[in-house]
């Protein structure tokens, strides 16, 4: 299976949205595609914030949205404020019960 | 809600074998969950190990297959990670995590531990 890419930084400044994009999602069958994002910040657990490409657990801001078109899925960070800042990383599983694999992360600055 | 919490030694010479031991509670193993292993070297990204069903059926990263072997124990709810022939290469932080039943999330993780292969 190929990687998939995410951008190695992105930034933006308080109250503005900013995008990170996975690239390399392959459909499993039936044309679904599993895509989560986790939010790591420096030496702390990762933390689910999107699953099933669109979803939020509970206590997740609504600020944090997931999307996905094609094979790239998107995680959009609205309002952004400083605490977001962190290393995020996307997830896919494409069936098959075979291998898994995480994006290389992306690394949020807020200005 | 579920706690998961990783054990085992922070220091391993080259060439032996790694192990670790997380246990799980909050949450029963033998649920519909699987039980995933996942590590980060210092400053880099996430891969995952490997995972475990409460069966006992495990699937592993083809990158570390020949090296690797997950267990579980549900009476003790804990599953644990022996990595063998290890080298500075596998110097990380290992975390064990929950895995949703169709691989779809990682819901919770421990805390993580530090692995350093060294002599």
């Amino acid at each position: 299976q190929s990687a998939l890419t995410q951008p190695r930084s992105v930034s933006g400044s308080p109250g503005q949205s900013v995008t990170i994009s996975c690239t390399g999602i392959s459909s499993g069958v039936g044309g679904y595609s599993y895509v989560s994002w986790y939010q790591q910040h420096p030496g702390k657990v990762p933390k689910l914030m999107i699953y099933d490409v669109t979803k939020r657990p509970s206590g997740v801001p609504d600020r944090f949205s997931g999307s996905k078109s094609a094979n790239t899925a998107s995680l959009t960070i609205s309002g952004l404020q400083a605490e977001d800042e962190a290393d995020y990383y996307c997830y896919s599983y494409a069936g098959s019960y075979t291998f898994d694999r995480f994006g290389g992360g992306t690394k949020l600055t807020v200005l | 809600q579920v706690q998961l919490q990783e054990s085992g030694p922070g220091l391993v010479k080259p060439s032996e074998t790694l192990s670790l031991t997380c246990s799980v509670s909050g949450s029963s193993i033998s649920s519909g969950y699987y039980w995933a292993w996942i590590r980060q070297p210092p400053g880099k990204g996430l891969e995952w190990i490997g995972n475990i069903y409460h069966s006992g059926t495990t699937y592993y990263n083809p990158s570390l297959k020949s090296r690797v072997t997950i267990s579980v124990d549900t009476s003790k709810y804990q599953f644990s990670l022996k990595l063998s022939s290890v080298t500075a290469a596998d110097t990380a932080v290992y975390f064990c995590a929950r895995q949703s039943s169709g691989w779809y999330y990682f819901d919770s993780w421990g805390q993580g531990t530090l692995v350093t292969v060294s002599s």
